[in-house]
């Protein structure tokens, strides 16, 4: 079965500076999609950025990018400049492709920004 | 209105009570899902429909039954539930391409106290 794991419940990280956020999972499968998510106070989840498995090249939006070690099965988070408004728990997850809407998530990291 | 829309926020019931959350799409997509956000676990597939058609179901108990009237509309009627489902249950939709790359779109929960 495949599992996701987010081994750091809480991070904090001053403003400006530059976090890192980690994630594992564990999958069989050569073809999945891996994901992280923001979920603000407000609680509405939103898509932080995608990474297709079988692309080699780290994804990047902006400055959010993910550092994705295939054979490692690692897919971290950087968040670069940190801003107030990147204050939020953060979903790690995985799904294979082809599988409606089954995402498999970890159990999300809560990041603090200090002023 | 955008997005993802759920009713209620926040909804207290008893064990004995019967309820629905209600989920709205405004973004044209064909296939919605239900979530269960549960404190310190990863959320939880619990339903998937797509073009009205329930394509999943995650071993969800009876007491929980989904209603997908059209694409745009998802419902989960409540009935005899037990304290351990108060959660956060959250509404997605996707824009099925055939095969699904996960990218979901979340409303912002309903927060459901069973006492």
């Amino acid at each position: 079965a495949q599992t996701v794991t987010q081994s750091q419940p809480e991070m904090s990280v001053q403003e400006a500076e530059t976090v890192t956020l980690s994630c594992t999972y564990d999958t069989s499968e050569s073809d999945y999609y891996l994901f992280w998510y923001k979920q603000p106070p407000s609680r509405q989840m939103i898509l932080v950025i995608r990474q297709e498995a079988y692309k080699q090249q780290n994804a990047t939006e902006n400055r959010f990018s993910v550092n994705f070690q295939k054979a490692a099965k690692s897919f971290s988070l950087k968040i670069s400049d940190s801003q107030l408004g990147d204050a939020a728990m953060y979903f790690c997850a995985y799904i294979r492709g082809g599988s409606q809407g089954n995402l498999i998530f970890g159990k999300g990291t809560k990041l603090s920004v200090k002023p | 209105e955008t997005g993802v829309t759920q009713t209620p926020r926040h909804l207290v019931m008893g064990m004995t009570n019967k309820k629905s959350l209600k989920c709205e799409q405004h973004l044209g997509h064909n296939a919605m899902y239900w979530y269960k956000q549960s404190a310190k676990k990863p959320l939880e597939l619990m339903f998937v429909y797509n073009f009205k058609e329930q394509t999943e179901n995650n071993s969800v108990p009876s007491r929980f039954s989904p209603e997908c009237p059209n694409s745009s509309h998802l419902f989960l009627h409540l009935h005899t539930l037990q304290p351990e489902d108060s959660a956060l249950y959250l509404c997605a939709s996707s824009q099925d391409k055939g095969i699904n790359t996960g990218e979901l779109f979340f409303g912002e929960g309903s927060r459901l106290t069973v006492l």
